[in-house]
């Protein structure tokens, strides 16, 4: 079957617009992972959802952050009024139950100028 | 809180000659222990992992990784490496704290390795 989808899979944005990253889980996976991996770093974690609960925001820099997941299925990562340091690749990642093994999506790499 | 540390960033070696890349933790609770690989412009998979048992864990594509309590480490190692093994190495930990625990994952920085011919 399809693995983890991402989309798109680069964007560029000018400082201060508003970003929608979307990721699509394995079907029928309950818990979902967004990671965030800046350049020549390792992924850092920045939220958790078991189905449409969002369990885990604690990684989230800051509040320009918000993601939801409102169907159990597809999840949304926004970033409003982007700045540069908001460049990076942004990782999905889903599993079949809450400690099942993660399944990684290619990743969005956002550009912000 | 926990942390993990790779100790090289960047691993050169000739082909069909072994390899090690090393990984150490820090963690208050018990945890599970994982090493990913990421090819350029993909996403990462999973080499191996190590939940309980056996200390010694045997994963994809010939690689073995052995936990090491006590001196909280968890090195991966590949007896004779191919071209195809160049690409960045990620050594992770989840927190193994029974009922109440989930999967989010701590990554150290990476290992880049390069196979040269």
């Amino acid at each position: 079957g399809a693995g983890v989808s991402q989309s798109p899979r680069y964007k560029v944005a000018k400082r201060g617009q508003d970003v929608a990253l979307r990721c699509d889980p394995i079907s029928g996976h309950v818990s979902l992972f967004w990671y965030q991996q800046a350049l020549g770093q390792g992924p850092e974690f920045l939220t958790y959802f078991q189905n449409e609960a969002q369990l885990d925001k604690s990684g989230l820099p800051s509040d320009r952050f918000f993601a939801e997941r409102p169907e159990g299925s597809v999840s949304t990562l926004k970033i409003q009024r982007t700045q540069q340091e908001d460049s990076a690749v942004y990782l999905c990642a889903s599993s079949r139950d809450r400690a099942g093994e993660q399944y990684f999506g290619p990743g969005t790499r956002l550009t912000v100028t | 809180a926990q942390s993990v540390t790779q100790l090289d960033s960047q691993v050169p070696v000739f082909e069909e000659a072994p390899v090690e890349l090393r990984c150490n933790y820090s963690s208050s609770v018990s945890v599970y222990l994982f090493w990913y690989v990421q090819y350029p412009n993909q996403g990462l998979q999973l080499l191996l992992k190590y939940l309980s048992g056996s200390t010694l864990v045997k994963g994809i594509n010939g690689f073995e990784a052995e936990f090491n309590k006590s001196q909280t480490s968890f090195h991966l190692r590949k007896p004779s490496v191919h071209i195809s093994d160049t690409a960045e190495y990620f050594c992770a930990l989840s927190p193994n704290a029974g009922g109440t625990s989930y999967g989010k994952l701590t990554f150290g920085q990476g290992t880049i390795l390069t196979v040269h011919p």
